[in-house]
């Protein structure tokens, strides 16, 4: 299987930046995608192949993936945006979907 | 709107079985693969494998080889999950999501989830 690489936890203080990242082998030739998930709730994408955002999803979130790593960025983080985020991949040569293990942003 | 909805929570016994199920509206049912993702009290998600509608051909990822079998029914527009010989370490969450392949691969939407709780 894809092994896919999250710092457990990020913390940030509302209005700042919250970057996460999300490391994987060759990861940039691949294209990454991140689900936002809020306790009891299913996951919802919040960005995809790389750097789209789907309708209704707020600007101030982005993307971004180069090298071995994909970053999802919130800027100006608000209280609602407090979640679990999963950054996922699919890798043709092992023919799986790959998740990383989850960050929990706190927005405090 | 399209929109996955699943079967409701399970108890069951270690050893049984019990088969999950996830409807699917607002869209062309065998346009799309069906995914299953697994997620355990407090952890991340797993994918489990995917059923291509169409084919009817099933992936199972490690870990899910075995015990578990993917089905849909096209009359009802309806995948299934199944997994036999339950065990304590089976309870989890079981989300299906429909796969959409553009650049990437990614699962929008998600069903609501089931909860299959193993315990005697």
């Amino acid at each position: 299987s894809y092994e896919l690489t999250q710092p457990p936890s990020l913390s940030v203080s509302p209005g700042q930046t919250a970057s996460i990242t999300c490391s994987g082998d060759n990861l940039g030739e691949k294209s990454a995608c991140w689900y936002q998930q809020k306790p009891g709730q299913s996951p919802v994408v919040v960005i995809y192949d790389d750097n789209k955002r789907p309708s209704g999803v707020p600007e101030r979130f982005s993307g971004s993936n180069s090298g071995n790593t994909a970053t999802l960025t919130i800027s100006g983080t608000q209280a609602m945006d407090e979640a679990d985020y999963y950054c996922q991949a699919w890798d043709s040569s092992t023919v799986s979907v790959g998740f990383g293990g989850g960050t929990k942003l706190n927005v405090l | 709107q399209v929109q996955l909805v699943q079967s409701g929570s399970e108890l069951k016994k270690p050893g049984a079985s019990v088969k999950v199920s996830c409807k699917a509206s607002g869209y062309t049912f065998t346009s799309y693969g069906i995914n299953w993702v697994r997620q355990a009290p407090g952890q991340g998600l797993q994918w489990m494998g995917w059923i291509n509608t169409n084919t009817g051909n099933p992936m199972y990822a490690q870990g899910f080889r075995g015990r578990f079998v993917f089905s849909f029914d096209t009359s009802v527009s309806t995948a299934y999950l199944q997994i036999s010989s339950l065990k304590a370490e089976d309870t989890a969450v079981y989300f299906c999501a429909r796969e959409v392949l553009t650049m990437g691969y990614r699962f929008d939407p998600w069903g609501q989830g089931t909860l299959v709780t193993v315990s005697s």
